[in-house]
């Protein structure tokens, strides 16, 4: 399995702030995902971040608002840009077994940050 | 619209007590339906089902799934406290899309 790690693990921001958040893979992996989950909802797709190309957003996300840096193949940030009390949520960052060197199929998760907006 | 629908939504029993997790999907392209725990933040694998009338178990959890009627169900057996989490199911089509659901939020009374 991935060792994901996460930082930071928490924070409190300011209405109109920006943070960014790092995600750290203990192996190369292809494709990096970030997840957000609001308060009482299941986990939603942002966006899969590919090293050396542009992020690939859901609907409903864009990368002015989640920009996505993906410098290598075990590293990748999120920013949450210009923030609302409607960004508080957790924010996961997953990898996909496929890039790793397992034949077990599964979705790994890191530690998730817990970010509150004022 | 692919999606993936959880009950019940939550769930109280005591230790001890037998539950059972349902999960249904529709996904287009379907490859196989993940089983997690979410205890605090990160969720944390439990099962990968492929196939169909396969049990996988894993101490007091098992996992079955039917790609014919397009469910599966988790159950716990002799339930502890420890237990006590939001149980999440999601199906992966063949583009590695996962779809979760909404989550079943299981209590444990002592």
């Amino acid at each position: 399995s991935a060792v994901i790690s996460q930082k930071p693990s928490r924070d409190i921001c300011q209405r109109g702030t920006s943070l960014t958040i790092q995600c750290q893979v203990d192996s190369q992996v292809t494709m990096m995902f970030w997840y957000r989950q609001q308060p009482g909802q299941s986990l939603t797709l942002i966006a899969t971040a590919n090293q050396g190309s542009e992020a690939t957003y859901e609907s409903g996300f864009v990368i002015d608002k989640f920009p996505i840096s993906r410098p290598n193949l075990t590293f990748s940030t999120l920013t949450v840009s210009n923030m609302s009390p409607e960004d508080s949520s957790i924010y996961l960052c997953s990898v996909n077994s496929r890039g790793l060197a397992t034949t077990l199929d599964t979705q790994y998760f890191g530690p998730g940050t817990r970010l509150t907006v004022l | 619209e692919d999606k993936v629908v959880q009950s019940p939504l939550s769930l109280v029993v005591h230790e001890g007590d037998t539950v059972t997790l349902n999960c249904s999907y529709e996904v287009t392209n379907f490859r196989s339906l993940l089983w997690y725990k979410q205890e605090k933040k990160a969720p944390t694998f439990l099962f990968m089902l492929t196939s169909s009338g396969i049990e996988k178990k894993s101490g007091r959890l098992s996992s079955i799934l039917d790609k014919k009627e397009l469910f599966s169900i988790l159950n716990i057996t002799a339930t502890q406290t420890g237990d006590s989490a939001v149980y999440l199911c999601a199906g992966v089509n063949r583009d590695d899309k996962i779809i979760f659901g909404k989550g079943t939020r299981l209590h444990i009374l002592p």
